[in-house]
């Protein structure tokens, strides 16, 4: 089946830093891919889609100029959160369909940030 | 997409068929009801989905009742690594360049005992 990597797995930075997670489909072109947050004990909330080549399409709510997201080929897709602060602190998750099949997604093992 | 209602928790003893139940009563026509699970600490995983008829697979079976307003996903025998919150969301399978985004609720969390 589709494989989608993320690297990190596990990332601790200081206040103020910046930390980019990249999400990976090892197998399959991924032309959109997904980025979800989930806080303890809550489900997955979307931040934005991101698609390859394009400006990605934020969710309501969610600051683009803090979570910046490049998608700049079919297999990549980077996630950077800029000046992270304690409250970005989360379990970022992304994921990816594969092009013209059906509508399931593939996730990534998702990336914990701890911001101290 | 249609708004789909879960208890938010289930126990099953290992070994046994663990059914979850979903209930999608404003499910429009065209769209489809998709199982996924997360485990821990863990991306979700896709386990299934169907239209109208059942469906089988090597980890599950979905029965879609006749109206389509509810579901059952079946763990036929459930075991310790199936304990995981189970995400039943019904959404249109596919457009443009796949692009269809889920909406996520709370789930249902299965805790398969010894």
């Amino acid at each position: 089946g589709a494989v989608v990597s993320q690297h990190p797995s596990r990332v601790i930075c200081k206040s103020g830093t910046s930390v980019k997670i990249e999400c990976r489909s090892l197998d399959f072109q991924a032309t959109t891919m997904f980025w979800y947050r989930q806080f303890p004990k809550q489900s997955l909330m979307l931040m934005a889609t991101s698609n390859e080549g394009s400006k990605a399409t934020y969710e309501q709510g969610v600051e683009k100029d803090k979570f910046l997201i490049n998608h700049a080929s079919l297999t990549l897709s980077t996630l950077t959160v800029t000046s992270a602060h304690p409250e970005d602190s989360s379990f970022y998750i992304c994921s990816a369909g594969l092009a013209g099949g059906p509508g399931k997604q593939y996730f990534g093992p998702g990336t914990r940030l701890t911001v101290l | 997409d249609a708004k789909t209602t879960q208890p938010p928790s289930m126990d099953c003893a290992e070994g046994r068929a663990a059914n979850l139940p979903c209930n999608h009563s404003t499910i429009s026509g065209n769209e489809y009801v998709y199982w996924y699970r997360q485990i821990h600490s863990q991306g979700p995983q896709y386990i299934i989905h169907g239209l109208k008829n059942n469906e089988t697979n090597e980890m599950a079976s979905l029965i879609i009742t006749e109206d389509r307003k509810s579901s059952t996903l079946i763990l036929p025998h459930a075991t310790l690594r199936d304990t995981a919150v189970y995400y039943c969301i019904a959404t249109q399978p596919r457009n443009a360049g796949n692009n269809r985004k889920l909406i996520w609720g709370l789930g249902t969390s299965l805790a398969v005992n010894p």
